[in-house]
């Protein structure tokens, strides 16, 4: 059965700094990789999604790394900023048939400052 | 264009009653999602319709719950009997198709479901 585990489970981060949430699953035989953040009493916003085939994926200040082998992604966030804070989801969709259900980590949720 | 919806938005609910939670996906999307996040815990996968196979309903965590899609379009959950550890956040996702790279899944807002 996958497992996946994000640390930390809480960061807070004064305002500008670079960080790395990371993420990790225990079947590395995955479809692809999605991260996801989401906030107070809202749903999840998709940020980036990582095919099993590639190495990383960049959105503006956001850049994933996969390295499926090992079990590990990482979400890289540059220059942080307070509209950051959000828990953020990683989840993993398994190769093996059709399946599409995504299993997720329990998140990690960013506080940054001022 | 207009993203995942879900309604209601909040619901509050006895225990013993039938709730049903509503989920529009995005126009077009063949594939749609039921998961659920009690507080302090993961989303756990419940159901998902892709066209018109099958949908898998491995997740559904008892037979008190079921869930229908007309088409492509509307989905309804349906939790009868409720019980209070059936309070949770019930999200929907679509996404273009199931398989193969399209099939990254948009989020609607949720509804928090409490059961008293």
């Amino acid at each position: 059965k996958q497992e996946v585990t994000q640390i930390p489970a809480a960061l807070s981060v004064p305002e500008g700094e670079n960080l790395v949430l990371n993420c990790s699953f225990t079947d590395s035989a995955i479809y692809n990789l999605q991260w996801f953040r989401q906030d107070p009493g809202k749903g999840l916003t998709s940020l980036l999604l990582i095919q099993s085939s590639q190495r990383e994926q960049t959105s503006g200040r956001l850049n994933a790394s996969l390295d499926k082998s090992s079990g590990r992604s990482t979400l890289y966030i540059a220059a942080s900023q307070p509209g950051d804070s959000a828990t953020y989801l990683c989840a993993v969709r398994p190769h093996t048939g059709t399946a599409s259900k995504l299993t997720f980590g329990t998140g990690t949720r960013l506080q940054v400052t001022l | 264009g207009a993203g995942v919806s879900q309604s209601p938005s909040n619901k509050v609910t006895e225990k013993g009653k039938d709730v049903e939670l509503r989920c529009d996906p995005i126009s077009g999307h063949t594939a749609l999602y039921w998961y659920r996040q009690r507080l302090g815990q993961g989303l756990e996968f419940l159901i998902y319709f892709q066209g018109n196979s099958a949908p898998d309903k491995s997740g559904l965590p008892s037979d008190r719950f079921s869930a229908e899609r007309t088409g492509e379009s509307v989905s309804t959950l349906t939790i009868q009997r409720t019980q209070q550890e059936d309070s949770a956040v019930y999200l929907c996702a679509s996404s273009l198709a199931a398989s193969g790279g399209y099939n990254e899944q948009f989020f609607g807002p949720g509804t928090r479901l409490t059961v008293l």
